[in-house]
């Protein structure tokens, strides 16, 4: 079955620490997203990329990294600099970069310890 | 700055009944207005969306309405089964970029 898959499903990061979430999708799409959702909040977009190699900052890009070096794959990582980390985090992937039906993955939910 | 605003945030309808959402957007630049469904634990998926070229679009029980000059569409929910009790979130945007609503659960009573 073509998807996006997320893992882990939960995370938990210590203080100073780390952590990347993986993103891998088989359904051929250019681009991909991430996208951080907190209670009561809409989805906000942290980065995406729309080709391999290439990708740009969304609204709240700070504290994140990402990287394509592969089109299936799109890690994120959450870096000690990111204060409030804990929230469930979305990647989602479209055929191409015109946003048009994202097609998203079960989740990763981030908690601190 | 929140871009797109949603109401209400939650609701409860019986089942056979309608529910309605709104959402207004700010930026008239915004040309694809989409509905996504979330159930708990999973990630979104799309349900319906529209183009401001047309005013109304409908799929099945859902109908999404849109009124330009307003700045302003809705999803209705005809006929709500207990299935579609989920989390519904509205957007709006263009190119390679779309804004949230802060979505609505939404429970039907069987």
């Amino acid at each position: 079955d073509g998807g996006i898959t997320q893992s882990p499903k939960y995370l938990f990061r210590k203080e100073g620490q780390n952590v990347t979430l993986s993103c891998e999708q088989n359904l051929n799409h250019d681009a991909m997203y991430w996208y951080r959702q907190d209670p009561g909040q809409g989805l906000r977009l942290i980065y995406y990329s729309q080709i391999v190699n290439d990708f740009q900052k969304g609204d709240i890009a700070e504290g994140y990294s990402v990287s394509r070096e592969k089109k299936e794959s799109f890690p994120l990582t959450v870096t000690s600099a990111q204060k409030n980390p804990t929230a469930f985090y979305l990647c989602a992937s479209s055929i191409s970069s015109g946003h048009e039906k994202l097609f998203f993955g079960s989740g990763t939910q981030l908690s601190v310890l | 700055q929140q871009q797109v605003k949603q109401s209400p945030q939650s609701l409860i309808v019986q089942k056979g009944g309608i529910s309605i959402i709104n959402c207004a957007y700010e930026n008239t630049a915004f040309d694809y207005f989409p509905w996504y469904q979330q159930f708990p634990g999973k990630g979104p998926a799309l349900l319906i969306a529209i183009r401001p070229d047309v005013s109304e679009k409908k799929e099945g029980r859902f109908t999404i309405s849109f009124n330009k000059s307003a700045k302003q569409f809705s999803l209705h929910i005809m006929d709500s089964q207990p299935g579609d009790s989920a989390t519904y979130f509205c957007a709006a945007g263009n190119d390679y970029k779309l804004s949230f609503g802060a979505g609505t659960t939404v429970t039907v009573r069987a």
